[in-house]
């Protein structure tokens, strides 16, 4: 069965820090680049971050850039977002999702997505 | 960053009738070299992630029913849903994969059944 399957978030307060993980099966995960998406709540879909297939390439909007970092261990088929300095609008439900392409620069659709891991930041 | 809207914000559809929902992009998203827009579409349900219905504008993603297609080119582009099926109740979002980075997203239009 072809999954992606997120884990990691939590409640933090401002200014710490949070991994997520983000576990592939079922797919050649080492072909693909990877994306993080998320929502926060009752709003729309933001592009946060995404890593080649292998691990070179890497861009983050602009709104994370400094602060977080993706990255991926394609020997256990897993990525990884480190979010440092949480802020409030940080709140969301984090989705990791695969790109629509196989190797290459990638096309920078989604065509799955993880169920999510909700993070929250409040004090 | 290309800006996406979306209209209407929501819309009421009769089972069986037709759905239709606009999206804009403030700038081409037509690679003509490739004659491809880079333009997608998702579905997502409540409390489910999206999922991908429509990708290269009017390509249907796998096990996509025909009901759903895909349709514009350049900055204006249409999801049509011809038959609103139950299970279609959903928040609709588009995406230009043109510029990047960043991906953007439409605001997304609700669907719901009247």
């Amino acid at each position: 069965q072809v999954q992606l399957v997120e884990s990691g978030g939590g409640v933090v307060q401002p200014g710490r820090s949070l991994r997520l993980s983000c576990a592939a099966s079922g797919l050649n995960f080492r072909s693909y680049g990877m994306h993080w998406v998320r929502q926060a709540p009752g709003k729309g879909l933001e592009w946060v971050a995404v890593t080649a297939h292998d691990g070179t390439n890497k861009h983050y909007a602009d709104s994370v850039k400094g602060r977080f970092t993706i990255s991926r261990d394609n020997s256990k088929s897993t990525l990884f977002l480190q979010m440092t300095d949480l802020r409030d609008d940080d709140t969301a439900v984090y989705y990791c999702a695969k790109d629509g392409a196989v190797y290459g620069d990638g096309y920078w659709y989604f065509d799955l997505w993880g169920r999510g891991t909700r993070v929250t930041v409040s004090s | 960053d290309i800006v996406m809207t979306q209209s209407p914000d929501s819309l009421a559809v009769s089972l069986g009738e037709r759905a239709t929902i606009n999206c804009k992009s403030s700038q081409s998203v037509l690679y003509s070299s490739k004659n491809k827009n880079y333009l997608a579409w998702y579905q997502q349900k409540p409390g489910q992630p999206p999922k991908l219905l429509i990708y290269w504008a009017s390509t249907r993603a796998s096990g996509v029913p025909d009901r759903f297609s895909g349709s514009g080119s350049g900055t204006d582009f249409i999801l049509t849903i011809s038959s609103l099926q139950a299970e279609d109740v959903a928040v609709y979002y588009c995406q230009q994969y043109y510029s990047i980075p960043p991906v953007t997203f439409g605001p997304g239009t609700k669907v719901d059944i009247k």
